[in-house]
């Protein structure tokens, strides 16, 4: 079945580190790749997505590779901020599974300043 | 734009007590998914709904959840009874069809079973 595996959290960095939150996949069929934030008290938002192979998506200064090779999808950010502390999680959907998300546990990301 | 809205934020119930959910998605998407989100993990869908037909309600437990979308517009996802491994998060998701790529999420009801 399909599956993400992301790096197991905490992780805790100060303020203007670089992040990379590692991802790696399995899907049954072409996936498109997903990283979704959730800030504390908050709903899952959707922060970038890819949905072909070598596509990078990029949002508020986050970026991710549609890596096919090494089926991973990592997180990068140059400069990360106390704001920038939640959870991120690396999602996939698969067109012939309903377009339904798969998750992976989820990243808790801390920055202190 | 309005987005996905749910009720109540927050339940807590005893053992064996029924409760539901109520989700209402974005005006005019077609599909609507929920999912249950344990505490330290990452969401896992229970149930897709495409109008008002399932599509996918493969890993809904069956025996005590259920959910339905009659007018292929809001939803109510009701468990009856509840066992203490159902504390979780519901979150409630649409997307504008089933090919839509990208699902938005409600802020979700959390559920606590004593």
């Amino acid at each position: 079945g399909d599956s993400v595996t992301q790096m197991e959290g905490p992780v805790t960095l100060s303020e203007e580190a670089f992040l990379t939150i590692n991802c790696t996949y399995t899907a049954t069929g072409y996936p498109s790749l997903f990283w979704y934030v959730q800030y504390p008290g908050e709903g899952l938002q959707l922060l970038l997505k890819a949905t072909k192979a070598d596509d990078k998506g990029s949002n508020k200064g986050f970026e991710a590779t549609y890596r096919k090779e090494t089926t991973s999808f990592h997180l990068e950010k140059g400069s990360v901020q106390v704001s920038d502390s939640a959870v991120y999680f690396c999602a996939l959907s698969v067109n012939n599974a309903g377009n339904m998300l798969t998750f992976g546990g989820g990243t808790r990301l801390m920055v202190k300043p | 734009e309005a987005g996905v809205a749910q009720s109540p934020r927050y339940k807590i119930i005893e053992k064996r007590q029924s409760v539901a959910f109520w989700c209402n998605p974005i005006s005019g998407h077609a599909t609507l998914y929920w999912y249950q989100q344990i505490l330290g993990q990452g969401p896992k869908l229970l149930i897709q709904f495409q109008n008002n037909g399932v599509v996918d309600d493969s890993q809904l437990p069956k025996d005590r959840f259920s959910a339905e979308r009659l007018k292929g517009v809001d939803s109510t996802l009701k468990i009856q009874p509840a066992k203490l491994e159902d504390s979780a998060v519901y979150l409630c998701a649409s997307s504008l069809e089933r090919g839509g790529k990208t699902q938005y999420f409600g802020p979700g009801t959390r559920l606590l079973v004593l």
